[in-house]
C-alpha cells in the first residue's frame, strides 16, 4: 500500500521553463510535506516543506502548493537551471505521535536541458 | 554546523556476516531516523531514535536494529545479511522528529 506517489518517473524541461512536479497521498492524517533533491549515491538534499495549515510555501525558485481535499501537492522550480537534474522526492509525516518517521514516495528524474 | 555524518561510507560483507553502521546527528538534534534506499522500493523507513529510545520502527524483520547513546549518535546493525540487503542505508537528524530531517550521505552496503 503505497501511501505517497509520485507517478511520473521522469520530467524533461528547457532551462528557463517551468519545473512541476507532483505528488499525491491517500493518508488523511499526514500533516506535514517535504520536498527533497537527490543525487545518485549521495543523501537527500532538503529542499522546502509545508505544513497542512498552509496551502503555499515559497523559498526563492521553489514553491510548494498543497490541495488538501484533493490529496495532492506540487512543488513548482522557477526559471529551471540545468543544476536542478536530479531526482525528487516528495515525503510525508503524521505529527501525531509519529515522531521522525518519513513516507517517500517513488521519486521523479528531472532533466534540465540548457 | 557540521551536517549528518556517517560510517563508513562504502562496506563490502558476505551473506550471513553481520554489520554495524554508524550516524552522528547534527548538534543538538535529538532524533535519529534510518533508512534503506534500493532501486526496486526506493526509499523505507527503518526506525527511529530519540533520547536513546526507539520511538518507531518501520517493517523490517528482526535482523535490522538500532541503538541510540547519551550523545545523540545512533548505530544500526544488520545480522545474518542476506543478498536483499545490499542497499544504500540513510540516517537522518533533526530536533524533535517530527520536523524537517537532514540527511546524512549514506553507506553503500554490497552483500556478496
Amino acid at each position: 500500500d503505497q501511501q505517497v506517489k509520485q507517478n511520473s518517473p521522469s520530467l524533461s524541461v528547457q532551462e528557463g521553463r517551468i519545473s512541476i512536479l507532483n505528488c499525491d497521498y491517500t493518508n488523511s492524517m499526514f500533516d506535514y510535506f517535504l520536498w527533497y533533491k537527490k543525487y545518485p549515491a549521495e543523501g537527500p538534499t532538503f529542499l522546502i516543506s509545508i505544513s497542512s495549515i498552509k496551502d503555499k510555501n515559497e523559498d526563492g525558485r521553489f514553491t510548494v502548493f498543497l490541495n488538501k481535499s484533493a490529496k495532492h501537492l506540487s512543488l513548482h522550480i522557477v526559471p529551471s537551471q540545468p543544476g536542478d537534474s536530479a531526482v525528487y522526492f516528495c515525503a510525508a509525516s503524521e505529527n501525531n505521535n509519529q515522531g521522525g518517521k518519513l513516507i517517500f514516495g517513488q521519486g521523479t528524474e528531472l532533466s534540465v536541458k540548457p | 554546523k557540521a551536517g549528518v555524518t556517517q560510517t563508513p561510507r562504502y562496506l563490502i560483507k558476505t551473506r550471513g556476516q553481520q554489520v554495524t553502521l554508524s550516524c552522528s546527528p547534527i548538534s543538538g538534534h535529538r532524533s535519529v531516523s534510518w533508512y534503506q534506499q534500493t532501486p526496486g522500493q526506493g526509499l523505507q523507513f527503518l526506525f527511529e531514535y530519540f533520547s536513546e529510545t526507539q520511538r518507531n520502527k518501520g517493517n523490517f524483520p528482526g535482523r535490522f536494529s538500532g541503538r541510540q547513546f547519551s550523545n545523540s549518535r545512533s548505530e544500526m546493525n544488520v545480522s545474518t545479511l542476506e543478498l536483499g540487503d545490499s542497499a544504500l542505508y540513510l540516517c537522518a537528524s533533526s530536533r524533535l522528529g517530527a520536523d524537517t530531517q537532514y540527511f546524512g550521505p549514506g553507506t553503500r552496503l554490497t552483500v556478496l
